[in-house]
């Protein structure tokens, strides 16, 4: 059983350029959340996804979006990059029918902008 | 709001001996807690869960945590450390669904 899958595990970009990051949940979850790890830091909610809508959103601007995929995989995208944008991003599955309490997360995304 | 505080940044044992990593919440109603695991360039590993069950929770490798509301508080305690439980431990919160985490508490464990 594949646990929650992250691609890709490394990513340079330079400030200003966009950048996407896709998540693929743990097999029998319907709900994915991301969130941002800053280094030292604990991680911080981003947004959540479940029934291909954006239910759920942490404090993120708007260049921070997302998508939900029929499939329940997931994307982030974040526009006009910032050198503060660089950070481990995390990606956690759920099921709503387990009542979501258990989130699974993957190996996340390092997103250095330059 | 909702909100976790985690009492030491970084705590050291000796290999062998008792761990204790500290946490206490905030909450307006009965809390979810957690604690997650995260070892060197790897993702969160779930610990255990409280979910207003038995108060005692008892997770993997281990680890057991105490709810008590009096005291808002929710220790992460091991009889035992070993090597292998060096990593970084965040108590968490969940929040209508979404998950609020502590600052982290880096664990050291000393041959």
């Amino acid at each position: 059983d594949a646990g929650v899958t992250q691609s890709p595990t490394h990513l340079i970009k330079t400030r200003g350029q966009q950048v996407t990051l896709r998540c693929s949940p743990k097999s029998g979850h319907d709900t994915v959340s991301w969130y941002q790890q800053a280094l030292g830091q604990g991680p911080q909610f981003i947004f959540q996804y479940y029934e291909e809508e954006e239910r759920q959103r942490g404090n993120f601007p708007d260049r921070f979006s997302g998508h939900q995929f029929p499939n329940y995989s997931s994307e982030l995208n974040v526009n006009a990059l910032l050198l503060g944008d660089s950070a481990l991003y995390l990606c956690a599955s759920s099921s709503r029918l387990g009542g979501g309490y258990e989130q699974y997360f993957g190996p996340g995304t390092r997103l250095t902008v330059t | 709001a909702q909100s976790v505080t985690q009492l030491d940044s970084h705590v050291s044992v000796s290999e062998g001996t008792p761990v204790l990593l500290r946490c206490n919440y905030s909450s307006s109603y009965s809390p979810s807690l957690f604690w997650y695991v995260q070892h060197p360039n790897k993702g969160l590993q779930l610990l255990l869960k409280y979910t207003s069950a038995a108060t005692l929770v008892k997770g993997i490798n281990g680890f057991e945590a105490e709810f008590k509301k009096s005291e808002t508080s929710f220790h992460l305690t091991k009889p035992s450390a070993h090597m292998s439980d060096a990593a970084e431990y965040f108590c968490v919160v969940r929040n209508t669904g979404k998950l609020i985490f502590g600052q982290g508490t880096t664990l050291q464990v000393k041959p």
